[in-house]
């Protein structure tokens, strides 16, 4: 019974590169959340989807970001001309229900982008 | 933006002390959550307070929620070489986006054996 997998667990990209990562809910799970963390910070909330539907994108900066969860297939978040800036851990997080209705995030262990 | 802030930020402790962790923010949350993370992994979920003044138990971890529902506490008695980690709480909004979640900076425990 795997829970959610995040690839790659490190990805480190020169500046202007772009970085995707993936994320594969818990089977049959239909919400995935990605949340950043820096250092020295908590994790902060980026972007909701549900398959094929983004529901709330406020977290996530408007330019260079994009995430998506398609159908078929993982959800991506795509972050297009990396910054050092960008440099962090993004963590994604699935749920069968909306969490907040009693219905807890299972997190992934994350995908560790540097940014060199 | 709500903000949830957590103290200590840091506490080495000896095993077999007891401790306290605090989340406290000015703002309402419908729920507050308590992950436990370790180094190179993601938060695992420990417990769920909804109520005014609820306290739940996990062995040895107790957790209250805050009458007014703004602040929770994590005491553990006896505390473990296992009970280290980064501790986070987390607060549910209400209302239209009670799906967020606003994760505080956490509370790194050491301890030692």
């Amino acid at each position: 019974n795997a829970g959610v997998m995040q690839n790659p667990r490190h990805l480190v990209r020169r500046r202007g590169q772009e970085a995707r990562l993936r994320c594969s809910p818990v089977k049959g799970h239909s919400h995935v959340y990605w949340y950043r963390q820096l250092p020295e910070e908590g994790l902060k909330f980026m972007v909701y989807l549900q398959k094929e539907n983004i529901i709330d994108e406020s977290g996530m900066p408007k330019e260079r970001f994009s995430a998506e969860f398609p159908k078929e297939g993982p959800s991506i978040l795509r972050i297009q001309q990396v910054v050092r800036g960008d440099s962090a851990a993004y963590f994604c997080a699935s749920s069968p229900r909306r969490t907040g209705d009693n219905s807890p995030l299972h997190f992934g262990n994350g995908t560790r982008l540097t940014v060199t | 933006t709500q903000l949830l802030e957590q103290s200590p930020q840091f506490l080495s402790i000896q095993e077999g002390e007891n401790l306290t962790v605090y989340c406290n923010s000015s703002s309402v949350f419908s729920s507050l959550q308590w992950y436990r993370q370790e180094p190179g992994e993601g938060p695992v979920l420990l417990v769920t307070v909804v109520t005014g003044g609820e306290v739940k138990k996990l062995k040895r971890l107790t957790f209250q929620f805050g009458d007014a529902r703004k602040d929770s506490s994590l005491h553990i008695t006896a505390a473990q070489p296992g009970d280290t980690g980064l501790y986070l709480c987390a607060g549910v909004e209400g209302g239209g986006s009670n799906y967020k979640l606003t994760f505080g900076k956490g509370t790194l425990l050491t301890v030692n054996p």
